[in-house]
């Protein structure tokens, strides 16, 4: 079975601090993708970044980061100077070679809430 | 490329009728995937199709759900008596087969059943 915890459910920032958004994941399968997405108030699902089991070098795309580490099954993602328009909820997920790689799990998300 | 696009975007229903839900897929990608989200929780997974064939389907999807992907592009998914448990958003996704495994969703269609 396929786990994904967000231990946290809502977070409050200032503008411009940093903030890190946690994600423990739980599978038995070696092979498996983690992936970052977005979902603004809109309401769509925005991809972010897909991170395969095989490469644990950390991520940087502007603002955002990633730190994927396996010996602690955790893949946390971290904005830096944030935004108000980062307000939104943001999901962790995997999917694993026993799924075929389409079946994705979804953790319950974290609300994250700048302010300005 | 445009995005996937879902129809309607929100729907009203008493409780009992029968509604079908749309999904136009990016066009190139050959796989397809609906997951139904409630208020405060991630998406859970539905069924997925790749082309026209229905490759898995969840213990979510009761007798009441169906989906279909005739002609393997747009996907319908119907929900048949429906409750007032079903209210929740419904989301497809799609991917393509030389990708990895990446989704990309739709705007959602939202249903409340009164």
């Amino acid at each position: 079975a396929q786990k994904v915890t967000q231990a946290q459910t809502e977070i409050s920032v200032v503008e411009k601090e940093d903030v890190t958004l946690d994600c423990v994941y739980e599978t038995r399968d070696t092979t498996y993708y983690l992936f970052w997405y977005k979902q603004p108030p809109s309401g769509e699902l925005v991809f972010l970044i897909r991170r395969n089991s095989f490469d644990e070098q950390n991520e940087i795309s502007g603002r955002y980061s990633w730190n994927f580490q396996k010996s602690t099954s955790s893949f946390n993602f971290t904005i830096t100077a944030s935004q108000v328009v980062d307000s939104a909820v943001y999901f962790c997920a995997l999917t694993s070679n026993s799924g075929g790689y389409q079946k994705v799990t979804f953790g319950i998300g974290t609300k994250l809430q700048v302010i300005p | 490329d445009t995005g996937v696009s879902q129809n309607p975007r929100h729907k009203i229903t008493k409780r009992g009728q029968n509604v079908t839900f749309r999904c136009d897929p990016i066009s190139e990608h050959n796989r397809l995937y609906w997951y139904r989200q409630t208020l405060g929780q991630g998406p859970e997974f539905l069924t997925y199709f790749q082309n026209e064939a229905q490759l898995e389907k969840s213990r979510l999807l009761s007798d009441r759900f169906s989906a279909e992907r005739p002609k393997g592009s747009f996907s319908t998914l119907e929900i048949q008596r429906t409750e007032q448990g079903d209210s929740a958003m419904y989301l497809c996704a799609s991917s393509h087969r030389t990708g990895n495994y990446e989704q990309y969703f739709g705007p959602g269609t939202r249903l409340t059943v009164t």
